[in-house]
């Protein structure tokens, strides 16, 4: 079993409408939880991060972590063709080891 | 804030020869670096931690001796492929942390480096 585990997709949304990307990890003693945006040939940039359970939002973008089921997810509203990449989500697992764990990435496609 | 600068973006060297990658931290002090490779259509794959001032800790598989670390300063670290072949080409991407990681400040990636070596 993978420690951090994403539907590779592709996930196709049109304009307009909320994509959900979802997350799952095994390791319970996560602590901390990442969504990066990775466009094709670029470095990931960092969308949102959450420690604590519920929701977080940031302008368009919300995430959602529920440590008890052990997923983290995020929604994107209004979604807008520039939101096409890939995004990853990451764990940071334990307090003082302090890597990053990604999940192999969901690819979204957002049609105008 | 929080800007990591990475060079070069791309290099093409002849097998056999070494390229040194940089990575600095420009607005804070990384206390640590970790240097990922990323094949085309797949995840990050962590290579290495380093911690400034001492031994990169390289993940399971990374031959340390043909990726060499050096994390001398807390706003730069390096990474040099020796004796690159062209099952080295790849994307190299560094991230570098603070310790204020509950702020999300950490974790920030550089640009990435396109090696290809011929």
């Amino acid at each position: 079993q993978k420690e951090v585990e994403q539907n590779s997709g592709p996930l196709s949304v049109p304009e307009g409408a909320i994509a959900s990307l979802n997350c799952t990890y095994s390791d319970r003693g996560s602590q901390s939880f990442f969504w990066y945006r990775q466009y094709s040939g670029k470095s990931p940039e960092l969308i949102m991060f959450i420690y604590s359970n519920g929701d977080k939002e940031d302008g368009r973008f919300t995430a959602q972590l529920n440590k008890a089921s052990q997923y983290v997810s995020l929604l994107i509203r209004d979604s807008q063709p520039s939101d096409s990449a890939t995004y990853l989500c990451a764990v940071k697992n334990l307090e003082g080891a302090q890597k990053l764990v990604f999940g192999q990435g969901t690819r979204l496609t957002i049609n105008p | 804030g929080a800007v990591v600068s990475q060079h070069p973006s791309w290099v093409i060297c002849k097998s056999g020869t070494s390229v040194k990658i940089e990575c600095r931290s420009l607005d804070f002090q990384a206390t640590t670096m970790f240097w990922y490779r990323q094949f085309p259509k797949q995840s990050l794959m962590l290579m290495a931690t380093s911690n400034e001032g001492s031994k990169a800790t390289y993940e399971q598989g990374v031959e340390k001796d043909k990726f060499l670390i050096n994390h001398a300063s807390l706003t730069l670290s390096t990474l040099t492929v020796t004796s690159a072949h062209p099952e080295d080409s790849s994307f190299y991407i560094c991230s570098a942390s603070d310790t204020a990681w509950r702020t999300g400040r950490g974790y920030t990636f550089g640009s990435g480096t396109r090696l290809t070596v011929v």
